[in-house]
């Protein structure tokens, strides 16, 4: 089964932008279906966006203005862009892959990585 | 954003049966999107405990079983055992939002 390792800074300014990549193992990342997940302290996950290895990307309708995802195919690992981050957005942020729909499940998730949001 | 319910913390004896609702609406669960649920330990990851409403991933015991009923869903979990303690997440798709997830449930085994 693959296996996704998140990585990134753990603190980023207010107003600036959240940069995390997710070092994929055990599989080609151009051949499925990725995405971005969060979850605040003592909050709900929320889905933050969905890739496919052609490139087409959806969107949480509520991120989407600020949300940016890509793949690198020679380094076989995704990335995660937000901008204009707020403390709203701290949270542990974790890269996951689905079964290949839309409706799907998520099969495998990476351990997370906590980003902070603070001055 | 549209989102699911789940009642905010269940719990039981060792050995008993408990269930984990899971309420959504006409746009998620009510459209006939599956639910899917999770189950995540303390400081970890969410791990697939339930797929397609119903299907258990190979490795999870059948004490674990789902069912979903017009916009809502449940988790049953029989023979509570003391590692059960965990927090349990529903999820489905919502055709305004995308992927959607509930609450949380925080299950306590007594």
């Amino acid at each position: 089964q693959v296996q996704l390792q998140e990585s990134g800074p753990g603190l980023v300014r207010p107003s600036e932008t959240l940069s995390l990549t997710c070092s994929v193992s055990g599989g080609s990342i151009s051949h499925s279906y990725w995405n971005w997940i969060r979850q605040p302290a003592g909050k709900r996950l929320e889905w933050i966006g969905r890739l496919y290895g052609s490139g087409t990307t959806n969107y949480n309708p509520s991120l989407k203005s600020r949300v940016t995802m890509s793949l690198d195919t020679s380094k076989n690992q995704l990335s995660l862009r937000l901008t204009s981050v707020t403390a709203a957005d701290t949270a542990v942020y974790y890269c996951a892959t689905d079964a290949g729909f839309s409706s799907s499940w998520f099969v495998s998730w990476g351990q997370g990585t906590l980003v902070t949001v603070s001055s | 954003q549209s989102v699911l319910t789940q009642p905010s913390s269940v719990s039981g004896a060792p050995g008993q049966r408990v269930t984990i609702s899971c309420t959504g609406s006409g746009s998620n669960i009510g459209a006939g999107y599956d639910v899917h649920w999770y189950q995540q330990l303390p400081g970890t990851a969410p791990k697939l405990l339930i797929f397609g409403n119903t299907d258990r991933p190979s490795g999870v015991p059948d004490r674990f079983s789902g069912s979903k009923s017009g916009t809502s869903a449940s988790l049953a979990i029989t023979g509570l055992q003391t590692e059960d303690e965990a927090d349990y997440y529903c999820q489905s798709y919502d055709s305004l939002s995308g992927s959607v997830f509930g609450g949380g449930t925080k299950l306590t085994v007594l």
